[in-house]
């Protein structure tokens, strides 16, 4: 059930682009991106909720596919302070089916951004 | 300001001891959840709530227990039956309503020595 993410690690530097995948095997309700600092909670970056969505800025931004199986987070012009673990995040089962309610998060991708 | 609070921050156990982390929310969230990540791992949902006296078991809920006698409270007891337990603990917690997301305390590290 726990969205895959890709790639695991990543080391860029300063001004380089990346994209982070996750991918479940199952329709997802939403999706919701986290990036967190090592030792510290996980800071929510935005959520999407349509397929076939895309949001976010100029720098982060975020795409959702039709099938809603698959998102995908963009990190254009990397800085420093992009370094960190980055999460999808998505809602199982909601209320309107099994009238269970619960998050669960993929596996992470680790980001490393140099001088 | 509203938050979720998460005491303590650091914690040392020794084998065979119980403890207890602390949770506290202030938002009227109805869901709580907790969260066991070990290094460079992902979130694993341990227990989670949906409304005051009940709680369902997450994807690693063994040696571990909670309680929701309050809205505002959901404490998690790491018993000795849990073998590995030396890990960063995240409270959450969110509205039961779909799109909404969901919000973090700081965290608590728990280390067996």
């Amino acid at each position: 059930q726990q969205p895959v993410q890709s790639p695991q690690a990543v080391i860029l530097r300063e001004g380089e682009d990346a994209v982070i995948n996750c991918s479940s095997s199952k329709a997802l309700y939403s999706v919701h991106w986290y990036r967190q600092k090592h030792g510290e909670a996980p800071v929510f970056l935005m959520i999407l909720l349509k397929g076939g969505e895309q949001k976010g800025h100029e720098k982060i931004s975020a795409s959702f596919n039709e099938k809603k199986q698959q998102s995908s987070l963009y990190l254009t012009a990397s800085q420093l302070s992009y370094s960190g673990t980055y999460f999808c995040g998505t809602e199982l089962d909601s209320l309107s089916t099994s009238g269970t309610y619960k998050y669960i998060f993929g596996t992470g991708t680790r980001l490393k951004v140099l001088a | 300001d509203g938050g979720i609070t998460q005491s303590p921050k650091y914690l040392f156990r020794k084998e065979g001891q119980n403890v207890t982390l602390s949770c506290e929310q202030n938002l009227n969230h109805d869901a709580m959840y907790w969260y066991r990540q070990d290094p460079g791992q992902g979130l694993r949902l341990i227990y989670y709530s949906q409304i005051v006296n009940d709680f369902q078991k997450g994807d690693i809920a063994e040696g571990y227990s909670v309680s929701r006698e309050k809205k505002e409270s959901f404490p998690l007891t790491v018993t000795s039956a849990q073998k590995n337990p030396t890990a960063f603990y995240l409270c959450a917690s969110s509205i039961v309503l779909s799109g909404n997301t969901i919000y973090f305390g700081e965290g608590s590290w728990l280390t067996v020595v």
